[in-house]
């Protein structure tokens, strides 16, 4: 069965430091987000990426972050200088034209 | 504002007896409804959804949802939980009928089944 597949599954990095998450979609898939869920609760959209562009994104998605497909397969969320707040459980997902989201694994981002 | 709720953080049933998750949501239009479960230090899995046509959907492992216009619903059901149901349960919309619309999550309900 296909799945979206995450790495790292654990991230630890130092304040103010750049982090790059990367995800594999589903290869047939068109569309893919990044969510994020702080410590169990609620999780919260980020941004969606469509066509080579971002086609919509949520007030956390600040300048801090970006997202990039660099090689027409990974999908990747970069964190340019880490808050302490940043620290969450990211989750990346891919849908095809009219199929529910699959979710990745998740990347445990902690910021010390 | 377009929302989902969950209004029960936490459910809690016995083995053998019948779970319901509750879910409403307010978006405008009709919507896709979700269901995702959440174990342990796991992504989410899709249980089942809603598009059209029968009010009642089949998922995977026993669960079905029912769908109602006029209350603006999509609670969970199963009707005879397992110990291995345990787990958090989000329920989401697609607020928009376009295929890429973002979903918007409920804040989770965590079931506890007691044997």
């Amino acid at each position: 069965e296909p799945e979206v597949t995450q790495t790292p599954s654990h991230q630890v990095t130092q304040m103010g430091q750049e982090v790059i998450l990367r995800c594999v979609p589903i290869s047939n898939h068109l569309y893919f987000y990044w969510y994020r869920q702080i410590l169990g609760q609620k999780v919260e959209f980020l941004v969606s990426f469509y066509n080579n562009e971002i086609s919509e994104k949520s007030e956390i998605f600040d300048d801090q972050f970006s997202v990039e497909r660099p090689d027409g397969s990974n999908f990747t969320l970069k964190i340019r200088s880490t808050k302490l707040e940043d620290s969450a459980m990211y989750f990346c997902a891919s849908t095809g034209e009219n199929t529910e989201a699959f979710f990745g694994q998740g990347t445990r981002l902690t910021v010390v | 504002a377009q929302s989902v709720a969950q209004p029960e953080d936490q459910v809690n049933v016995a083995e053998g007896n019948p779970l319901t998750v509750k879910c409403t949501y307010s978006v405008s239009g009709n919507p896709y409804l979700f269901w995702y479960v959440q174990y342990p230090n796991r992504g989410l899995q899709f249980l089942l959804k809603y598009i059209t046509g029968d009010n009642l959907v089949k998922g995977s492992y026993g669960f079905e949802a029912e769908f109602n216009k006029s209350q603006t619903s999509f609670h969970l059901k199963k009707p005879s939980a397992l110990v291995s149901d345990s787990a958090l349960y989000f329920c989401a919309v697609r607020p928009i009928n376009q295929a890429g619309t973002a979903l918007i999550f409920g804040k989770g309900t965590t079931l506890s089944v007691s044997s």
